[in-house]
């Protein structure tokens, strides 16, 4: 159980397009979801705490209008790279907390997306 | 600020020799977790600590939280090949329960 999927695993992209990243929770409901960006050999960084039914936390430095997230249900949580440039390349890793109370610390991480922005 | 360091940075071993990694809070943690992360994959959980000086073991990996939940340590006993991966510990902090504050992580490399 605990299963967290993303959507696409990676994808190629034009400087000045638009890419949409999806995250699920296959099993279980997830009132939260956590979007990371992740450079080669570093660690996580959090981008923004998709909360559903509300609008998103974002960290500090990260631009709510470049960084589009959308949390429509308890399964599904959604990252859009606006106007992608180069620079926006990277690994980006969603991941979910169970709404289940006894569970709700462990976070449970998709595989992660690739965006590479030509 | 809220930070969590973590070292070291890079970990070369032989195989059968023992690792730690080590993570440090200036300020006290309400719990702190560790995740591993395999070349090319993505974190997955494999502990959490709560309580002040709380001691986890899994097989050859050992957890430990301080007593002032200000650090933590990961000690794996007589590493394998399959070790190999990259060990992050994240941390919350009262006032922000699903937020985790990351450490960089160690990077253990094992010569067979």
């Amino acid at each position: 159980g605990a299963v967290v999927s993303q959507h696409p695993s990676w994808v190629i992209c034009k400087s000045g397009t638009s890419v949409k990243i999806e995250c699920r929770s296959l099993d279980f409901q997830a009132t939260t979801m956590f979007w990371y960006r992740q450079f080669p050999k570093q660690s996580l960084m959090l981008m923004a705490t998709s909360n559903e039914g509300s609008k998103a936390t974002y960290e500090q430095g990260v631009e709510k209008d470049k960084f589009l997230i959308n949390h429509a249900s308890l399964t599904l949580s959604t990252l859009t790279v606006t106007s992608a440039h180069p620079e926006d390349s990277s690994f980006y890793i969603c991941s979910a907390s169970p709404t289940s109370s006894h569970s709700y610390n462990e976070q449970f991480f998709g595989p992660g997306t690739r965006l590479t922005v030509l | 600020g809220q930070q969590v360091m973590q070292i070291p940075q890079y970990q070369h071993v032989q195989e059968g020799e023992d690792f730690t990694t080590y993570c440090n809070s200036s300020t006290t943690l309400s719990n702190i977790q560790w995740y591993k992360q395999r070349p090319g994959g993505h974190p997955v959980f494999l502990i959490q600590l709560v309580k002040s000086g709380e001691v986890k073991k899994q097989k050859r990996l050992t957890f430990q939280f301080g007593e002032a939940k200000k650090n933590s340590s990961l000690h794996i006993t007589a590493t394998q090949t399959t070790d190999v991966g990259t060990y992050f510990c994240a941390g919350r902090y009262a006032g922000n329960n699903r937020k985790l504050i990351w450490g960089l992580g160690t990077s253990l490399a094992v010569n067979p």
